[in-house]
């Protein structure tokens, strides 16, 4: 059974301040992981898609690593601001498959 | 821009009652996918289509069909409603995933479905 962890579960952030959360997958057989947010009463939106070790991708203040040998990636934000709150999920696949697994996903609240 | 549509938004079925959730993208995607998302499990895998005229089991399957319609249309049926199937639903499309393709899923809005 693949399994994907994430960690914290939860996660309080001062406005302003930066931070990072992790997700941990099998790394034989990896093909991608993708990081969606998600927010309250509404639904994931897919933040990043990474294939490749070493990949870093940005969007704004948010950014996100891969290492596919070890088996993890972190996401970081940077100067989190209160509309960052949100439950941020990662899911990986692996070569010829069809589906996505997901995490349970690390939900951060940002305090104003 | 519609991307993905979920009817209904809300229901509130008896237990034993039977309920069609449909779902629609118009992003032109191959593959389609029903997730259940309760407190603490995070994103559950029910059913997907890889392509128009498949499907195939999740991690979820039991008390729940699926019928790929048309490329546009991937429905959720359940039989006998029962409280343990109280959930949100979620539909997603992507173009691909796997083999051929790198792209995201794409999400609806949800239906909260409770079973009394």
């Amino acid at each position: 059974i693949l399994n994907v962890e994430q960690s914290p579960q939860s996660l309080h952030v001062q406005e302003g301040d930066s931070t990072n959360f992790t997700c941990s997958f099998p790394s034989s057989n990896f093909y991608a992981l993708h990081w969606y947010r998600w927010e309250t009463a509404k639904s994931p939106e897919a933040l990043f898609v990474m294939t490749l070790n070493g990949d870093e991708k940005k969007k704004g203040r948010i950014s996100a690593t891969l290492n596919t040998k070890e088996g993890y990636s972190y996401l970081y934000i940077k100067g989190s601001q209160p509309e960052d709150s949100a439950t941020y999920l990662c899911a990986f696949i692996v070569q010829g498959a069809q589906k996505l697994v997901f995490g349970q996903g690390t939900r951060l609240t940002i305090n104003p | 821009n519609a991307g993905v549509t979920q009817t209904p938004k809300f229901q509130v079925l008896k237990t034993g009652q039977s309920m069609t959730l449909q779902c629609a993208q118009d992003m032109n995607h191959n593959s389609m996918y029903w997730y259940r998302q309760d407190p603490g499990m995070g994103l559950r895998l029910i059913y997907y289509s890889a392509s128009e005229g498949t499907t195939d089991k999740g991690e979820v399957p039991n008390g729940y069909n699926v019928s790929r319609l048309n490329k546009r249309e991937f429905s959720l049926r359940l039989e006998s409603a029962a409280p343990s199937q109280t959930s949100v639903y979620f539909c997603a499309s992507s173009e691909a995933i796997g083999s051929y393709s790198n792209q995201p899923q794409h999400f609806g809005d949800g239906t909260r479905l409770s079973i009394l």
